[in-house]
């Protein structure tokens, strides 16, 4: 099946320094590839995604590449802010056995300083 | 719209008590999951409903049961609760489009603990 690795597991940067969070998959059957951000007390909540025919997208401060080659894919956020403190989950999805199947990394918690 | 509602929010069980975990969505989508949320280890599928009338095991099954009663309702059972089952629970539900985009929405979780 797939495997998600994700680090750094936790991250602390300086409001206004950009953070990137890396990703790698293991199946190169894997078509879509979800961002999402878990605040504290909440379920997580999609924030970028990005599908395997494109190499990069961009949605204001947030960034996601993808490098099928390698197998790897990254978050990028810039000048960051108190309110972008959180636990954010990639994930690699494929269809199998009838449904998209999503397999989840263990989570960055980002910690941004005022 | 409410979104994703999940009842109850916390929960504290006995070791061998049951109890039904509780889901529902408003976005009338087709598919619904359970997923656990343990520490360093990410959210690890439990069960999935891709459609209303099915049911299918995900990566973590055993210890539960899963009703669709509706297009909307997607329950969890626990039968005979262990402390490997304290956790916290969520559910989710999507409308996965051709081409594989799948945004699932969240529920706010249920915090189970099993003494």
């Amino acid at each position: 099946g797939e495997n998600v690795e994700q680090h750094p597991s936790t991250l602390s940067v300086q409001e206004g320094d950009s953070a990137v969070i890396k990703c790698t998959y293991s199946d190169s059957a894997s078509n879509y590839f979800p961002w999402y951000k878990q605040e504290l007390g909440k379920g997580p909540q999609l924030i970028i995604d990005i599908r395997s025919n494109v190499g990069e997208k961009k949605d204001q401060r947030i960034a996601v590449t993808l490098n099928k080659t390698a197998k790897h894919f990254s978050l990028h956020i810039t000048e960051t802010q108190p309110e972008d403190s959180a636990v954010y989950f990639c994930a690699a999805s494929m269809v199998s056995g009838g449904y998209q199947k999503v397999t989840f990394g263990i989570g960055t918690k980002l910690q941004v300083i005022p | 719209n409410a979104g994703v509602t999940q009842t109850p929010k916390f929960q504290v069980l006995k070791t061998g008590q049951s109890m039904t975990l509780q889901c529902a969505q408003d976005m009338n989508h087709n598919s619904m999951y359970w997923y656990r949320q343990d520490p360093g280890m990410g959210l690890r599928l439990i069960y999935y409903s891709a459609s209303e009338g099915t049911t299918d095991k995900g990566e973590v099954p055993n210890g539960y049961n899963v009703s669709r009663l509706n297009k909307r309702e997607f329950s969890l059972r626990l039968e005979s609760a262990a402390p490997s089952q304290t956790s916290v629970y969520f559910c989710a539900s999507s409308n996965p489009l051709a081409g594989g985009k799948d945004e699932q929405y969240f529920g706010p979780g249920t915090r189970l603990t099993v003494t």
